[in-house]
């Protein structure tokens, strides 16, 4: 597509149950980030996809996140019984990866998830 | 690791003022891009620019590589100029994972 896509756009959800965030990202961009951004913070990095490489999946802050990426082009996150403090807007951004690997980073609108 | 400061953290401009905007980073990097989330949290491309000087209307940026920090310049601001201005580097050598700074709060006042 033109742009980063990222759904849904908002998410308001009950405190212990799972959801899922989608972005579809630049066609032909093979590095493919998430990120997350609390109210009034910078960006926290979750994890990274890069080509057919293992995740890196570093950023995660508990076991209840997970993240896949199939056919190296759409992303889901999945956060399992969501808790009050994963309020926050999730941003996905993908590169065009080169041989340097220094792509330039897009970003999607984001999805703003609060759990009640 | 890498450190990256953005200064000032944050800025009130009256529509029509020039400011300049600085990031500082620790160590070499392969990549280094200025954005601007807005106030509804959209994050936007404005320079991707390692090294050199570029353009792109009200806007410029230079970054000095070997001295370690860049600049982005606003000319006469506007009200739409408001929001968060983040600076985000990609150490050298290769890492896969960029460092942001904690960004420059600006309000563009009419």
């Amino acid at each position: 597509g033109a742009g980063v896509s990222q759904s849904p756009s908002n998410k308001v959800t009950e405190k212990g149950k799972d959801v899922e965030l989608r972005c579809d990202p630049i066609s032909g961009h093979t590095a493919l980030y998430w990120y997350r951004q609390s109210l009034g913070q910078g960006l926290e990095f979750l994890i990274y996809f890069q080509g057919n490489s293992a995740p890196d999946k570093s950023g995660l802050p508990s076991d209840r996140f997970s993240a896949e990426r199939t056919g190296g082009s759409v992303s889901t996150l999945t956060i399992q019984r969501t808790q009050q403090e994963d309020s926050a807007v999730y941003l996905c951004a993908s590169s065009l990866s080169r041989a340097e690997n220094t792509g330039e980073l897009f970003f999607g609108e984001g999805s703003r998830l609060t759990v009640l | 690791g890498i450190q990256v400061e953005q200064s000032p953290p944050d800025l009130i401009l009256q529509e029509g003022a020039n400011s300049t905007l600085r990031c500082n980073f620790s160590d070499s990097v392969n990549n280094l891009q200025w954005f601007h989330q807005n106030p509804w949290g959209q994050l936007i491309n404005l320079f991707y620019i390692p090294s050199g000087t570029k353009q792109n209307g009200r806007l410029s940026a230079t970054t000095v590589a070997t001295e370690r920090y860049s600049l982005l310049y606003i000319s006469s601001s506007q009200t739409t100029d408001s929001g968060v201005y983040f600076c985000a580097v990609l150490p050298y050598p290769h890492n896969r994972k960029l460092i942001w700074g904690l960004g420059t709060s600006l309000a563009v006042n009419p």
